[in-house]
């Protein structure tokens, strides 16, 4: 089945400095690749996602790039701000009967400093 | 937007009784749900797919005895947790796709509030 690491595991930034959390997946048949920011006790939210017939997405601040070659795809947050605190998470899936079922990485604690 | 919605938020159970959560797509059909368990500072895990009008596909490691999924309706999937122990505490989230495919644009995931477990 799918595997999926995540790194870092915590993050700590100065408020307007970016950050970066990267993925690696090992099921070739995945093609989506969710981000999501969770708060304690709270669904899952989603801020961004990409799939796999294009290689960079970009939605304001964040920005989500994907190598399928390396199998491997990063979260990209500019500009950051002491909101950006949470933990997020990458996921996985495969596409058809598939779809939806998420694999997800061990998460990251973002902590943006003011 | 679509809306999935979960219930109950919280419940805590005595350890040996059963509890049964439920998972509601508000306005699209969901043939297919998912169920996640995430124990404190872990990650979502995949319990098992529940498919409306058939068997759930459960994941491995995922006693299917314990965790019972009814999916009756294209609308509600139902998890029962059986006979509760406090090791079964933990958040339970559903979610629902909709459309079928991960490449059109309009298919989409929708998570459930989730509902924590506590078992004393």
């Amino acid at each position: 089945g799918e595997n999926v690491e995540q790194h870092p595991s915590t993050l700590s930034v100065q408020e307007g400095d970016s950050a970066v959390i990267k993925c690696t997946y090992s099921d070739s048949a995945s093609n989506y690749f969710p981000w999501y920011k969770q708060e304690l006790g709270k669904r899952p939210q989603l801020i961004i996602d990409i799939r796999s017939n294009v290689g960079e997405k970009k939605d304001q601040r964040i920005a989500v790039t994907l190598n399928k070659t390396a199998k491997h795809f990063s979260l990209h947050i500019t500009e950051t701000q002491p909101e950006d605190s949470a933990v997020y998470f990458c996921a996985a899936s495969a596409g058809g009967t598939s779809y939806g079922k998420l694999t997800f990485g061990q998460g990251t604690i973002l902590t943006v400093h003011p | 937007g679509a809306v999935v919605s979960q219930h109950p938020s919280r419940v805590i159970c005595k350890s040996g009784t059963s509890v049964k959560i439920e998972c509601r797509s508000l306005d699209f059909q969901a043939t297919t749900m998912f169920w996640y368990r995430q124990f404190p500072k872990q990650s979502l895990m995949l319990m098992a797919t529940s498919n409306e009008g058939s068997k759930a596909t459960y994941e491995q490691g995922v006693e299917k005895d314990k965790f019972l999924i009814n999916h009756a309706s294209l609308t509600l999937s139902t998890l029962t947790v059986t006979s509760a122990h406090p090791e079964d505490s933990s958040f339970y989230i559903c979610s629902a796709r909709r459309g079928q495919g991960a490449m059109a644009p309009g298919n989409t995931i929708y998570f459930g509030e989730g509902s924590w477990l506590t078992v004393v």
